[in-house]
Parts: C-alpha cells; structure tokens; sequence
C-alpha cells in the first residue's frame, strides 16, 4: 500500500480556493487516490476518487498529474463547515488491501 | 439507506472490565473494518473482514482485544479486560468491494476506561 504524505494542517478564509496536496511516490499501477473528509465526533466520508488526470463532482475537484505520485484535493471558495480533516488514500480494486490512513490535513476556514 | 450503524455511541467503564462495540454494515457489502482513533495514534486499522472472515488482524493491540463477524449483518470488537490506555473513538465502516472502493463509517463509539 502506498505511503501517502500530506501537511499537518492549513489555514484559509471564507470563501477562498483551497488546495491540499498529498504525496504518494509509491503509487502501483492499479492504485487510485480517494480523499475522505472528517467532522469532530464523527467518520470518515468518502468526497471524491480518481485514478489520472481531472475528476470534479459537487463538492470538490481532484487534480492527478501524469506521473500520479501526487494529487491535489481543491475546495472551491470554502465555508466555515469545510473546517474538517482531510486524508488522502491509495489503495487498488484488487486483493486484500490494509487501509491505512495517514495523519491527514486538519483543515481550519476562518470567518 | 441506514448507513453504518454502531452501538453504544458512548461507553464510560472501569478498569478491568469488559466491553464488547457492536456494529451494523450497510447490507451487501462485503468488507467491514474496525478502526481505532486517539489524538496520539491518528486512525489505526485494527482488523477487517471480508465475507465475514478475517483477513487480516495484524492491527489488534493486545490479546484483550478480539473481534468476530458471526454473520454478514453483525460484528462485535471486545476488550476483556479494559485498560484506560483502550479509551478511544472506535469506528467501523463497510465497503462494497476491496481496496478502493469507498469506505462509510459509523458515528463511532467513544470509550472512556477509568
């Protein structure tokens, strides 16, 4: 399983672009990246996976460069509630995978 | 879709007693986890299952710790006995297929050992 490393924490303010980074030169083949969010008193929640390349959905984006050892999670013009912890995961489709996280980003937006 | 559910959502004990967390898959998926949380340790994987059979346990800290799956609704992670260095949030999640297939978590238990 590919080690995945990320910053401790980040500031932003309201309504600013945030971009979190998280490095996996290991990365396989047949690996994809997911990114999980979490709220104090509560799990982990799945927000986006990709494998190359751009993927978007209704929360965030997911920027993979060609070379996939890094990926970069972007919330766009962030709220208050987006103060979270954000991980990044690396794992494939195949075989029994030990998912381990890592510490994560601990993510604080400001007024 | 009733997402993961886990039971208690708090659980205050004392030394050296036992504590059994219960957990409730979403139905048909094929993995369930137990994950231990503290301010010190992150997230650690303690054990998962997939079709109800462990598959790897490496995760589990101590012989005080076991965990079972007697069917493909239920699994149980029990602490017998219980030391205040155990106090933690335990979440389990569920996932439909291995790997990266996405993980849902449960709210947790959060366990106080006194």
């Amino acid at each position: 399983l590919a080690k995945t490393t990320q910053p401790i924490s980040m500031d932003s303010y309201e309504g600013q672009e945030v971009n979190i980074t998280c490095s996996h030169n290991n990365i396989a083949t047949n690996d994809y990246i997911t990114w999980y969010q979490q709220f104090p008193s509560q799990g982990p929640r799945f927000i986006i996976q990709g494998y190359k390349t751009k993927v978007t959905n209704e929360v965030a984006s997911l920027f993979i460069p060609a070379d996939r050892k890094s990926s970069t999670l972007s919330l766009p013009r962030v709220s208050l509630s987006d103060t979270a912890v954000y991980y990044c995961l690396v794992a494939a489709y195949t075989g029994f995978q030990k998912l381990v996280f890592g510490t994560g980003t601990r993510l604080l937006v400001s007024p | 879709d009733a997402g993961v559910i886990q039971s208690p959502r708090h659980e205050v004990t004392e030394m050296g007693q036992e504590v059994t967390l219960r957990c409730k898959p979403i139905s048909g998926h094929d993995y369930l986890f137990w994950y231990r949380q503290t301010m010190m340790r992150g997230l650690e994987l303690l054990i998962y299952f997939n079709n109800n059979v462990p598959i790897d346990d490496s995760g589990m800290p101590e012989d005080r710790f076991s965990a079972k799956m007697p069917n493909a609704s239920f699994s149980t992670l029990k602490i017998q006995p219980s030391e205040p260095r155990d106090s933690a949030v335990y979440f389990c999640a569920s996932s439909l297929e291995t790997g990266a297939s996405p993980l849902h978590f449960g709210n947790g238990t959060r366990l106080t050992v006194t």
